[in-house]
Formats: C-alpha cells, sequence, structure tokens
C-alpha cells in the first residue's frame, strides 16, 4: 500500500532554510504519470498548496512563494525534498506530502501524516 | 481569501442529508476537476471525491459530488456523528497556474 511520511525540523528561527522530506513507499517516482505534491496548514486554518514534483522532473510551484521554493526528488531514495527560504512566522504550520496522479488537477490521494514546523526566535 | 468559496460552517441532524458547496471561475472550477477532502480533528486530509464525482475505493456511497458551471457541491446523506470534520474542495487554477482549494466547510452533526 501507499504510504507518505514528513520529516524535518519542527522549529526553525526566523530568515533561516526549512528542509522536508518526504519520505514514501508503495509506488515508485520513476513511474509514468506519479507526483508528489506538498501542502501546508497553518494552524486553525485552510490547506494551502506549495508545490508538485512529478516522475519526469517536471515542478510547479505556487507562484506566491515561487521565490522561496524549491522542490528535488531522489527516486533512488524514495524521497522528495522541499526546501522554504527566509522562514517567517507565518510560516508556522503543518506541512503535509502527498501522492497525486499527472493531471488530475488537485486530486491527492494519499497523504503522510503531517509535520507540525514553528517558527520563533 | 481562497480563490474558491465554500461556506465557513454548517449544522445538520443526525440521518439528515447537508450539501456543502464550493464557488470558483472559469480559470479553475469551469475547466478542471474537483476533488473534496475530509479532515477530521487532529488527522490530515483525506480524499473523498475526485474528478468532480467519483469515490475512491472504501468511501461509502453516503458521499457524493458534482459539478455545474463554476460551482461544485459535495452531499452526504444519512449524516453520521462520525462525519463531524472539515471539508475542502480544491482544484486546478488554469490562469494561476497554482493548485487551489477552498476556505473549508466545519461540518457539525448536532
Amino acid at each position: 500500500q501507499i504510504t507518505l511520511k514528513e520529516s524535518g525540523p519542527t522549529l526553525v528561527k526566523p530568515t533561516q532554510t526549512l528542509t522536508l522530506t518526504c519520505t514514501f513507499s508503495g509506488f515508485s517516482l520513476s513511474t509514468s504519470g506519479v507526483g508528489v505534491g506538498w501542502i501546508r496548514q497553518p494552524p486553525g486554518k485552510a490547506l494551502e498548496w506549495l508545490a508538485l514534483i512529478y516522475w519526469d522532473d517536471d515542478k510547479r510551484y505556487s507562484p506566491s512563494l515561487k521565490s522561496r521554493l524549491t522542490i528535488t526528488k531522489d527516486t533512488s531514495k524514495n524521497q522528495v525534498v522541499l526546501t522554504m527560504t527566509n522562514m517567517d512566522p507565518v510560516d508556522t504550520a503543518t506541512y503535509y506530502c502527498a501522492h497525486t496522479p499527472r493531471g488530475s488537477g488537485a486530486r491527492f490521494d494519499y497523504w503522510g501524516q503531517g509535520t507540525l514546523v514553528t517558527v520563533s526566535s | 481569501q481562497s480563490v474558491l468559496t465554500q461556506p465557513p460552517s454548517l449544522s445538520a441532524a443526525p440521518g439528515q442529508r447537508v450539501t456543502i458547496s464550493c464557488s470558483g471561475s472559469s480559470s479553475n472550477i469551469g475547466n478542471n476537476y474537483v476533488s473534496w477532502y475530509q479532515q477530521l480533528p487532529g488527522t490530515a486530509p483525506k480524499l473523498l471525491i475526485y474528478d468532480n464525482g467519483k469515490r475512491p475505493s472504501g468511501i461509502p456511497d453516503r458521499f457524493s459530488g458534482s459539478k455545474s458551471g463554476t460551482s461544485a457541491t459535495l452531499g452526504i446523506t444519512g449524516l453520521q456523528t462520525g462525519d463531524e470534520a472539515d471539508y475542502y474542495c480544491g482544484t486546478w487554477d488554469s490562469s494561476l497556474r497554482t493548485v487551489v482549494f477552498g476556505g473549508g466547510t466545519k461540518l457539525t452533526v448536532l
């Protein structure tokens, strides 16, 4: 079965760079049509999409955060890494990674449990 | 301010039917598939509906989805206390070139 799990720091200081890793099993990012996305949710607020990467290394970013985000994949390790620069307290949120089929719009059919990242000095 | 508009909250009694609306525009709902998610307290979102009205395996047929023009609707029949959750709609926005989600609807079953 498909599983995903996010890992990374729980606390980062303002201006620092956040690096989150999504480790998955049950599928391969070298398989045609497969993608992994990152979505975040500030406490008590709505979901916000951040980035997507597909099996062919096609990458998509949220326009409002594009300058701060980088998404990469390591197919051999079954991992996707998201980096976000210049962290600010407003970036405090639970960060989720999720599996998505290519061309499916906002269809995220398997999600990780999420990891809460707090930005504070 | 979310690109997709949902009612912030709804309430209904057990056994009743409820519909949750999601309003957008031609650049998102009007020309792309809509998905719906259920988020129980303290858990990750779960896919309920995709491609406007399809259910993933394991999702009961009490949950249904539809789309008309630039709006989508999630329907839940035979409400149960376990359906108390936040519900989100989502789709691709062709103009913004981004995935967009609604602001979420908190469903209370009382």
